[in-house]
């Protein structure tokens, strides 16, 4: 079946950088891009940006520019998304999604907790 | 960027209760909306997209309507799997935006 497999909870100092992954399976990984939404504790849902994986064209989410960088693996049908210089307001889940750029998303990773604390 | 507006923000209603979401936007966005359910500590699920096409899968009580900046999610008769918390998504421009959610709760 079609899935999206997140890497584990992480824990951070402010300042540092975290790489959260997404495994996908089930299809062809280069038909789609991923995009990555997070979702900080109690609160609702923020599009970070999307990859494509076909050719690895980005879009990211102008608050988050110069700090995000979305890649892909091919040969492990994989994407990844790193993060740095974080803050404390940058503790959520963090998704990853299956989807194009612009389209509804069906497919999601089950969320990675990144905790950013000193 | 475009801004979603969700309302109410919370409701209570009891199993068989018609119940109905309201999504605004703050231009048109040519039916290019999603509806998501999310249940606590888990992915957001697809419920519609287009504004009013079900996802497979999904049951048929759920039903979305609406046009230019004004969208609409319905569900005819509230099951008790149903009480989670609603979010409409625009995927018209970059960034794609959420709306600020919507918590269906047990009266």
């Amino acid at each position: 079946q079609v899935q999206l497999v997140q890497s584990g909870a992480e824990v951070k100092k402010p300042g540092a950088s975290v790489k959260v992954s997404c495994k996908a399976s089930g299809y062809t990984f280069t038909s789609y891009g991923i995009s990555w939404v997070r979702q900080a504790p109690g609160q609702g849902l923020e599009w970070m940006g999307w990859i494509s994986a076909y050719n690895g064209n980005t879009n990211y989410a102008q608050k988050l520019q110069g700090r995000v960088t979305m890649t892909t693996d091919t040969s492990t049908s994989a994407a990844y998304m790193e993060l740095r210089s974080l803050r404390s307001d940058d503790t959520a889940v963090y998704y990853c999604a299956r989807g194009l750029l612009w389209s509804a998303y069906s497919v999601w990773g089950q969320g990675t907790l990144v905790t950013v604390s000193s | 960027d475009i801004q979603m507006t969700q309302s109410p923000s919370s409701l209570s209603a009891s199993v068989g209760d018609r119940v109905t979401i309201t999504c605004r936007a703050s231009q048109g966005i040519s039916n290019s909306l999603a509806w998501y359910q999310q249940k606590p500590g888990k992915a957001p699920k697809l419920l519609l997209y287009a504004a009013s096409r079900l996802e497979t899968g999904v049951p048929s009580r759920f039903s979305g309507s609406g046009s230019g900046t004004d969208y609409t999610l319905t569900i005819s008769s509230l099951q008790p799997e149903d009480f989670a918390t609603y979010y409409c998504q625009q995927y018209y421009s970059t960034p794609l935006t959420f709306g600020g959610g919507t918590k269906v709760k047990i009266k």
